[in-house]
């Protein structure tokens, strides 16, 4: 069972390009997130969804974009890269309100030079 | 909106000895669930352990265990018989019924031989 697969795993970026990052899980989980995490801080959320074609925007969107045409996927966009969106970035899944908190996927470590 | 404090930026604690890290939270809700992630240096976020609010048991987890004080919204980890691979930061986190999950800013453990 692979759980939360992430791709890629690092990427470095030069301003103003653009990337997706892919996020898959296998478990039929409704909900997915995305989250970063800014070097020695908590998680903030980015964007979530419920379930296929459903997204919101979490606590810091700007700069992102997301799709959720499955329910197994929920790639995350970045247009025009800034240095402001260096961090490492996870992607979790859960059952809709349970108490089994998140699967979370290994992470990628974006880097804007 | 639910905030999550954890108050104590860095801990230490020697190999084998008990240590608590502290979190606070708060909420207005009555029935909402705690958990304590920790996420070593491989960036992986793991599940430690989680309380469920209406349970006025405390979970335990082997060597980890947790003090709820519902009352005093507070939600701390005790960590016994401290090994080095408890080494990481840990995340406390709250979320209430099929909502997403808000973390606190974390608590690096560092733990000595």
């Amino acid at each position: 069972n692979a759980g939360v697969t992430q791709t890629p795993k690092f990427r470095i970026l030069k301003i103003g390009q653009s990337m997706t990052l892919q996020c898959t899980q296998d478990m039929n989980h409704n909900y997915m997130y995305w989250y970063r995490q800014d070097p020695g801080m908590g998680l903030k959320l980015i964007y979530y969804s419920v379930g296929a074609g459903i997204t919101d925007k979490g606590e810091v969107p700007n700069g992102y974009n997301v799709s959720r045409s499955t329910t197994e996927d929920f790639p995350l966009r970045l247009e025009l890269a800034a240095p402001s969106q260096t961090s490492v970035y996870f992607c979790a899944s859960s059952q809709s309100g349970t108490a089994d908190g998140y699967t979370f996927g290994s992470g990628t470590r974006l880097t804007v030079v | 909106a639910q905030t999550v404090t954890q108050s104590q930026p860095e801990m230490s604690v020697q190999e084998a000895e008990t240590v608590t890290l502290s979190c606070t939270y708060d909420t207005s809700e009555s029935d909402y669930y705690l958990f304590w992630y920790k996420q070593p240096p491989s960036r992986q976020m793991i599940l430690v352990i989680r309380q469920e609010a209406y349970k006025q048991q405390n979970a335990t987890e082997n060597r980890f265990s947790v003090n709820f004080q519902k009352a005093a919204k507070s939600f701390s980890l005790k960590i016994s018989d401290s090994q080095l691979g408890d080494a990481a930061m840990y995340f406390c986190a709250y979320r209430r019924y099929g909502n997403k999950l808000v973390f606190g800013a974390g608590t690096i453990l560092r733990v000595k031989s």
